[in-house]
């Protein structure tokens, strides 16, 4: 597809399960982030891929949040051990740099993330 | 760290109003900024952007002006349709990331 796409577009579980959320960005994009939407709070960073750089993980709320992009592409977003917390949108964004610290960032529909 | 600060709470007006949101920052340096929508139902999208002090941004006949005097970067339209209803995020472009601020809803009422 042309945009950005996150799956799945919803997800329910129960506390104390794993749950993995997914983004395959633009093609060509190498810049991915991922973010998360509370309501109230705006846009959190969570994780910045950029090529075959170390990830900025700086983000990340506790170690119970992992991210791996692999072959440069698809993205999976693992939470463990979810907590009422985690409940929240999770926005992925793929990104065309333009120029010295100009980026526009193409985002996902995002997954809603329900914890019981 | 790098951050934006928006204006709080919901903004709802009648058709043909003004709008202002107001944006501040605190950054080190002078970093690009940005506004960034969210229409019902609709992902994030890029509205406008300054990549340098005094530059105005503009589209959809909204317009900010980077102010580094002030470091704001307020976000205007003069007469918003109903269409323009959304979320409107303010962001600057800090080290590895776009910062976000909390985001503004708009409602505009015909």
């Amino acid at each position: 597809g042309a945009g950005v796409s996150q799956s799945p577009s919803n997800k329910v579980t129960e506390k104390g399960k794993d749950v993995e959320l997914r983004c395959d960005p633009i093609s060509g994009h190498t810049a991915l982030y991922w973010y998360r939407q509370s309501l109230g709070q705006g846009l959190e960073f969570l994780i910045y891929f950029q090529g075959n750089s170390a990830p900025d993980k700086s983000g990340l709320p506790s170690d119970r949040f992992s991210a791996e992009r692999t072959g440069g592409s698809v993205s999976t977003l693992t939470i463990q051990r979810t907590q009422q917390e985690d409940s929240a949108v999770y926005l992925c964004a793929s990104s065309l740099l333009l120029g010295p610290g100009d980026e526009k960032l193409f985002f996902g529909s995002g997954t809603q993330l329900s914890v019981l | 760290g790098d951050s934006v600060t928006q204006m709080e709470g919901p903004v709802t007006l009648s058709e043909e109003a003004f709008l202002t949101i107001n944006c501040t920052y605190t950054a080190t340096g002078y970093p690009s900024l940005f506004w960034y929508v969210q229409y019902p139902g609709e992902g994030l999208q890029l509205l406008l952007k300054a990549t340098k002090a005094d530059d105005k941004g503009s589209n959809k006949g909204f317009e900010a002006t980077y102010r580094k005097e002030t470091t704001s970067f307020h976000l205007e339209k003069g007469s918003v349709q109903v269409s323009d209803s959304a979320v409107y995020f303010c962001a600057l472009r800090g080290n590895n990331r776009l910062a976000f601020g909390k985001g503004n809803q708009v409602v505009v009422i015909p």
